[in-house]
């Protein structure tokens, strides 16, 4: 399973762009990246999930360099409820494979 | 996107009681459903891959005849903290996922042993 590297934490300010990188090198190749959000006493709640290049959606986007070595989470114009930690996570496509949890990133987002 | 219920959300017992924990999916069938516990501030750690009509898989460290899975149904996991302990007041989650799919976790339920 491919470990991943986050910041601990970050702050920002409504209304700015936030974008939380995460390191995996030992990606494998049936490998994707899926970002999770929790709040406190809450169950993750999926972001989104790539493979390569670029993925967005409604909420956020996904940039994945050629290599895949890392990826980035890019959330537009943050207000304060997205304050909670945001995990990155890397496994193969499957409903069967079991996902490891890294530290997480803490993100605080100030008036 | 899938749906995962856990029942109770909270519930509070006493020291050498069972207390069981349900995971349901809820619009669609799941053969594989993991279990995680979090203790404040930490993240989700993995106890088990709980399959159905098999035995469970469970991590390194983590008892299995303390924490036992059931999954008997492919809608519904249960995990049964027998003799719980102050130690294992924590945050159980699960998830699911359908075929070829990311997983989708629960609400999580939290355990509090007096």
């Amino acid at each position: 399973l491919a470990k991943t590297t986050q910041p601990i934490s970050m702050d920002s300010y409504e209304g700015q762009e936030v974008n939380i990188t995460c390191s995996h090198n030992n990606i494998a190749t049936n490998d994707y990246i899926t970002w999770y959000q929790q709040f406190p006493s809450q169950g993750p709640r999926f972001i989104i999930q790539g493979y390569k290049t670029k993925v967005t959606n409604e909420v956020a986007s996904l940039f994945i360099p050629a290599d895949r070595k890392s990826s980035t989470l890019s959330l537009p114009r943050v207000s304060l409820s997205d304050t909670a930690v945001y995990y990155c996570l890397v496994a193969p496509y499957s409903s069967a494979s079991k996902i490891i949890f890294g530290s997480g990133t803490r993100l605080s987002i100030r008036p | 996107g899938a749906v995962v219920s856990q029942h109770p959300s909270r519930v509070i017992c006493k020291s050498g009681t069972s207390v069981k924990i349900e995971c349901r999916s809820l619009d669609f069938q799941a053969t594989t459903m993991f279990w995680y516990r979090q203790f404040p501030k930490q993240s989700l750690m993995l106890m088990a891959t709980s399959n159905e009509g098999s035995k469970a898989t469970y991590e390194q460290g983590v008892e299995k005849d303390k924490f036992l899975i059931n999954h008997a149904s492919l809608t519904l996991s249960t995990l049964t903290v027998t003799s719980a302990h102050p130690e294992d007041s924590s945050f159980y989650i699960c998830s699911a996922g359908t075929i070829q799919e990311t997983q989708y976790f629960g609400p999580g339920t939290r355990l509090l042993v007096l």
